[in-house]
């Protein structure tokens, strides 16, 4: 049962133009999101998150939107850069218990000068 | 760089056998997590363990178990191994016990590879 759910698998966009990936939830619970960057031969890190009580976070070039009520969140990041290219991980926790992180199988980005 | 050290960097090996993946977290932080992420998936969560004790449990079966030792380090062991069990094997790190701000610190992985 894949709760945190990433459609597209990759996503190509020129230098400049805007970046924006998508990622859908199924499980009510979840009230924390977060999007991790991964570049190959390296862990994920963290790039943003947000919280429940908020529809966007903005942070430099990266903002990201949640729309609770269609269980969706989206990363848009303005301008793109060949830099930006990478693996995108959305993750999701609930504030119950042990608030285990529950990631996306992920979107690679590739922006392309 | 992270600050989690992870070993093996690459491991191959063969069916029926066992393997310990070595993670070192991030000077000061007590939690360790331990992630598969096989071809095409997300990270799966397998275990948590905070100071030394297990905190949580994920999808781990039961061929795999995992400690924390008193210098923080922590040890997954995978035994009996399959060609499923095939995958990316992070560790992460946290100062806390929760994963609510998002900081956690991913080491590089262990590539395991079972022939």
């Amino acid at each position: 049962d894949q709760q945190v759910k990433q459609n597209s698998p990759s996503l190509s966009v020129q230098e400049g133009r805007i970046s924006i990936l998508n990622c859908d939830y199924t499980n009510s619970m979840f009230d924390y999101f977060l999007w991790y960057k991964k570049y190959p031969a390296e862990g994920p890190t963290f790039l943003i998150s947000i919280s429940s009580i908020k529809d966007k976070n903005e942070d430099g070039r990266f903002t990201v939107f949640l729309n609770k009520s269609a269980k969706h969140l989206s990363l848009h990041i303005v301008p793109s850069q060949p830099g930006d290219s990478a693996v995108y991980f959305c993750a999701a926790s609930a504030n119950t218990g042990f608030q285990k992180l529950v990631f996306g199988t992920g979107t690679r980005l590739l922006v392309s000068p | 760089d992270s600050g989690v050290t992870q070993t093996p960097k690459h491991l191959i090996t063969a069916t029926g056998q066992r393997v310990t993946l070595r993670c070192s977290p991030r000077s000061g932080d007590l939690s360790v997590y331990w992630y598969q992420q096989s071809l095409d998936q997300g990270l799966q969560f397998l275990i948590q363990y905070y100071n030394g004790e297990e905190r949580a449990k994920g999808n781990i079966l039961e061929r795999f178990s995992a400690q924390q030792f008193p210098d923080l380090h922590s040890e997954l062991n995978l035994s009996s191994l399959e060609l499923g069990d095939s995958a990316l094997y992070f560790c992460a790190s946290s100062v806390g016990q929760g994963a609510r701000t998002g900081e956690l610190f991913f080491g590089e992985g262990s590539r395991l590879t079972v022939l």
